[in-house]
């Protein structure tokens, strides 16, 4: 089993709609978790950054943290074509390396 | 936040041959971070580029084949020697994240393909 297992897509949705990205992972001790954005040909640019379980909310996105469930997500309301992207999960504890999911891609479709 | 100017942006290069990438932070880090980006695949770290001391490389990679340089506190620079076509590949600079309480930060990336 892959340390963090992330749905590469594509996923299409229509402008406006609710955009719902997740992530899996099997290592208890991560503590850290972080979503990238990243347009084409472009580094990783940090969307939303949690510690532990919760919820966090900045602007149209929302990232859940569920410890217990191993799960993570991130909302994105009111999707605009700017919003397609590959969406990157990642997550670490502190002192080890950052384990990344291999990203979805988003289409929003005006 | 940082910033972090990553150069050159992209590249073609002739197999058998170098290219050295260069990272510069606008601000004072410890320790700075090269990460491989495959097609279709996650961000893969290659080192960890501390200053004064010796670059720390991930499993799978060598210092032969990726040496880094670390001169100072804002700049590093990462060797891609002897390339050959499966080293294509985005290659990233990024700061924060491992050992600290902040999150890791990226340049723009350097995007090689060997012909």
């Amino acid at each position: 089993q892959k340390e963090v297992e992330q749905d590469p897509g594509p996923l299409s949705v229509p402008e406006g709609a609710i955009v719902s990205l997740n992530c899996t992972y099997s290592n208890s001790a991560f503590q850290y978790f972080m979503w990238y954005r990243q347009y084409s040909r472009k580094g990783p640019e940090l969307l939303m950054y949690t510690y532990s379980s919760g919820n966090k909310e900045d602007g149209r996105f929302t990232a859940q943290v569920d410890k217990s469930s191993k799960y993570i997500s991130l909302f994105i309301r009111d999707s605009q074509p700017s919003d397609s992207a590959t969406y990157l999960c990642a997550m670490s504890d502190r002192d080890d390396k950052i384990i990344f999911g291999k990203g979805t891609r988003l289409h929003i479709l005006p | 936040s940082a910033v972090i100017s990553q150069k050159p942006s992209r590249d073609i290069c002739q197999r058998g041959t170098s290219l050295t990438i260069q990272c510069q932070v606008d601000s004072q880090v410890t320790m700075m971070f090269w990460y491989r980006q495959q097609p279709g695949q996650s961000l893969t770290l290659i080192a960890t580029a501390n200053q004064g001391s010796e670059a720390t490389y991930e499993s799978g990679f060598v210092i032969d084949k990726f040496p880094i340089s670390r001169p100072n506190l804002t700049f590093s620079t990462l060797t891609v020697s002897n390339m050959s076509p499966e080293d294509s590949s985005i290659y990233l600079c990024s700061v924060g994240g491992r050992f600290q309480n902040t999150e890791a930060f990226f340049g723009q990336g350097t995007r090689l393909t060997v012909v």
